[in-house]
């Protein structure tokens, strides 16, 4: 089946550090790719939608200039935390969707990256 | 995005059969019923979709009611490895353009040996 790839599984950094976070497809090719973020005991929060070639397209709330996305190439996403400070500490999941993919069919997810800032 | 609402937990014994209820009343006839599990530290999983009929896969079946304002997930016997929290989400889906993953609070499933 469809694989959706992220890297690192967890990191754990400094305060005002940069993290990036990379979110690859590795058997399909991905338009459109999905950034989440889990708190703990919460569900999935939409951060942003990230399009191939375009500007990402952000939820209301989130900061574009806190959370670099570029979506360079047709399997990978990447997410930059920016500066990042014990706020940002979360669990970070990304997620695709197949190019060919007709309606409706499932959106692919990765594992999720854990990422602590001491 | 229209709503749904889940029972926040549920237990079920190993090997019975288990009834997850979904409540979405304001679905639209272009939305389809989406079901994800998450377990423990890990990515949603797909699970199963539906949009009228009920539908059946290798993992679970989808029991739609016919005004379609609720739907139940029916995993047959249930598996240690079944403990998630499952996510009922209704997805648009009009003129070739499909509505975004909107995860609500889900149910969380324990499963008893």
């Amino acid at each position: 089946g469809a694989v959706v790839s992220q890297h690192p599984s967890w990191v754990i950094c400094k305060s005002g550090t940069s993290v990036k976070i990379e979110c690859r497809s590795l058997d399909f090719q991905a338009t459109t790719m999905f950034w989440y973020r889990q708190f703990p005991k919460q569900s999935l929060m939409l951060m942003a939608t990230s399009n191939e070639g375009s500007k990402a397209t952000y939820e209301q709330g989130v900061e574009k200039d806190k959370f670099l996305i570029n979506h360079a190439s047709l399997t990978l996403s990447t997410l930059t935390v920016t500066s990042a400070h014990p706020e940002d500490s979360s669990f970070y999941i990304c997620s695709a969707r197949d190019i060919r993919q007709v309606s409706n069919q499932p959106q692919h997810f990765g594992d999720g990256t854990r990422l602590s800032i001491l | 995005d229209a709503k749904t609402t889940q029972p926040n937990s549920m237990e079920s014994n190993e090997e019975e059969p288990v009834h997850l209820p979904c409540n979405h009343s304001t679905i639209s006839g272009t939305d389809y019923i989406h079901w994800y599990r998450q377990l423990p530290s890990q990515g949603p999983e797909y699970v199963i979709h539906g949009l009228t009929s009920n539908v059946n896969n290798r993992m679970a079946s989808l029991a739609i009611a016919e005004d379609r304002k609720s739907s139940t997930l029916i995993l047959h016997r249930a598996t240690l490895r079944d403990a998630a929290v499952y996510y009922c989400i209704l997805r648009m889906n009009y003129g070739g353009s499909q509505g975004n993953l909107i995860f609500g609070k889900g149910t969380k499933l324990s499963v008893k040996p």
